[in-house]
C-alpha cells in the first residue's frame, strides 16, 4: 500500500509564495501528480515529476525528492483565484504504474 | 475537442434502490476510473478498468460494480443503494500511467 501525507488546510496572502508540501511512502515509484481542485469541480492537472529536481511552469513549480519521498508545490504571486484544493497523486506500483493513489489534499485559501 | 461526461450531475435516490451512473469519453483512452470524494477522504478508488472487457477493484469497491464493453464508456452500478454511499463520484481517463488523467464534472448522489 501507499501512504501519503498533505496539510489540511494552509493560508496566504495575495501576492505572496505558498509551498504545499507532500509526503509519500510506498513500496515503488514511478512518478508524482500534481492537480488542482477548485471547490464544487473536477480536478485539474498541474504538474507531473518523476525525476528529482525542480520543474517549473509559469507561477507553478513543483519539486521531487526521490531519496527522501518528498515534494511540493510553489505557487508564486499568488492570486485570489488560487483559492482551491491541491492533491498530490502517486503512480501505484500495482497494476503496473497504471493508476494514482490521491493524498487526501491541502486547502488553500487566499486572503487578500 | 475530446471530453469526457458524466451523467446525471445530480441525482437523490432511497435505500436500496439500484443505481447507475454513466460515463463517457471521447479521448480513446484504455484507462478508466471510478472514485468517490467525500470530506477527510479525498478521492478513493472505487473500480478501474485499463481496457475493454478488464474491469478490477479498488480500494473502496464493496457494494458497487462496473462492466466495460467498449472503450468509450465505464458506467459504475450501485447493487443496493446505502446511506453510507451518498457523495461525490468522480470518473477518470487516461492514456497511461505516465499521463494526467482526465476528470468529469461529477455525479452528486444523495441516498436517503
Amino acid at each position: 500500500g501507499q501512504n501519503i501525507d498533505q496539510p489540511t488546510e494552509m493560508t496566504a496572502t495575495e501576492g505572496a509564495i505558498v509551498q504545499i508540501n507532500c509526503t509519500y511512502q510506498t513500496s515503488g515509484f514511478n512518478g508524482l501528480f500534481w492537480y488542482q481542485q477548485h471547490a464544487g469541480e473536477a480536478p485539474t492537472f498541474l504538474s507531473y515529476n518523476v525525476l528529482d529536481g525542480l520543474e517549473e511552469k509559469g507561477r507553478f513549480s513543483s519539486f521531487l525528492s526521490r531519496s527522501k519521498g518528498y515534494s511540493y508545490l510553489l505557487l508564486k504571486e499568488l492570486q485570489m483565484k488560487d483559492s482551491a484544493s491541491y492533491l498530490c497523486a502517486v503512480r501505484d506500483p500495482d497494476g503496473g504504474y497504471q493508476k494514482v493513489t490521491f493524498g487526501t489534499g491541502t486547502k488553500l485559501q487566499v486572503i487578500p | 475537442d475530446a471530453e469526457i461526461t458524466q451523467s446525471p450531475r445530480h441525482k437523490i435516490t432511497e435505500t436500496g434502490r439500484q443505481v447507475t451512473l454513466a460515463c463517457h469519453q471521447t479521448w480513446n483512452h484504455n484507462n478508466m476510473f471510478w472514485y468517490r470524494q467525500d470530506l477527510g477522504h479525498g478521492l478513493r478508488l472505487i473500480h478501474y478498468s485499463y481496457g475493454v472487457q478488464d474491469t478490477n477493484k479498488g480500494e473502496v469497491s464493496d457494494g458497487y460494480s462496473v462492466s466495460r464493453s467498449n472503450t468509450e464508456d465505464l458506467p459504475l452500478t450501485l447493487e443496493s443503494a446505502a446511506s453510507s454511499q451518498t457523495s461525490v463520484y468522480f470518473c477518470a481517463s487516461s492514456e497511461s500511467g505516465n499521463q494526467p488523467q482526465h476528470f468529469g464534472d461529477g455525479t452528486r448522489l444523495s441516498i436517503l
